[in-house]
């Protein structure tokens, strides 16, 4: 099955600096990759998602970027803000027939620093 | 819209004592419908998946079940529970292979 490693595990970064997470995973069917922010009690919402046929997607001030030779995935906030602050858990999926089983990384704690 | 609901919202139940959670999504037809797991300071782990009434897929082997009497209902349950079961239970649903939306979550102290 599919393995995910995420680091790091926690980043503090001072407020206006950028924000570098990245993952990589194991199965070379993997083709969806979601990024998904988890506040202290709430629940994950997705951010940002890639498709194995695209290198790089950007969102204001969150980007992704694939590469699919090296088989990792990365997440990038430029401009961090406080409200950035949150555990941010990156995943990846192969199809499976008609469902998506997500394997997700240990998650990065992210403090932004005012 | 759709809307995706939990409940309860949080549970103590005692060690051998049974379970049964909830989640219901409203707004949407035959979805695709998970149940994870989040234990204290960890990442999700998927433990059910199901893309239709009756049909359960599961992925860890541990004594919990779950079900699918309903196109938009998904129900975790247990006989007993275990220490081990304490955590933070999300469901998710989806539009067949498409994004996952999580709902509120369940938190589960086990004593």
């Amino acid at each position: 099955g599919e393995n995910v490693e995420q680091h790091p595990s926690t980043l503090s970064v001072q407020e206006g600096d950028s924000a570098v997470i990245k993952c990589t995973y194991s199965d070379s069917a993997s083709n969806y990759f979601p990024w998904y922010k988890q506040e202290l009690g709430k629940r994950p919402q997705l951010i940002i998602d890639i498709r194995s046929n695209v290198g790089e997607k950007k969102d204001q001030r969150i980007a992704v970027t694939l590469n699919k030779t090296a088989k990792h995935f990365s997440l990038h906030i430029t401009e961090t803000q406080p409200e950035d602050s949150a555990v941010y858990f990156c995943a990846a999926s192969p199809v499976s027939g008609s469902a998506r089983q997500l394997t997700f990384g240990s998650g990065t704690q992210l403090t932004v620093l005012p | 819209s759709q809307t995706i609901h939990q409940w309860p919202a949080t549970l103590v139940q005692p060690v051998g004592s049974p379970l049964s959670l909830e989640c219901t999504v409203e707004g949407t037809s035959n979805p695709n419908l998970y149940w994870y797991r989040q234990a204290a300071g960890r990442g999700l782990q998927l433990l059910f998946y199901s893309v239709g009434i009756g049909q359960i897929s599961s992925e860890v082997p541990q004594n919990l079940s779950a079900s699918r009497p309903q196109d938009r209902q998904f129900i975790l349950s247990s006989k007993k529970l275990l220490l081990s079961d304490s955590g933070f239970y999300l469901c998710a649903w989806s539009v067949r292979h498409e994004t996952q939306y999580f709902g509120p979550g369940t938190r589960l102290l086990v004593l």
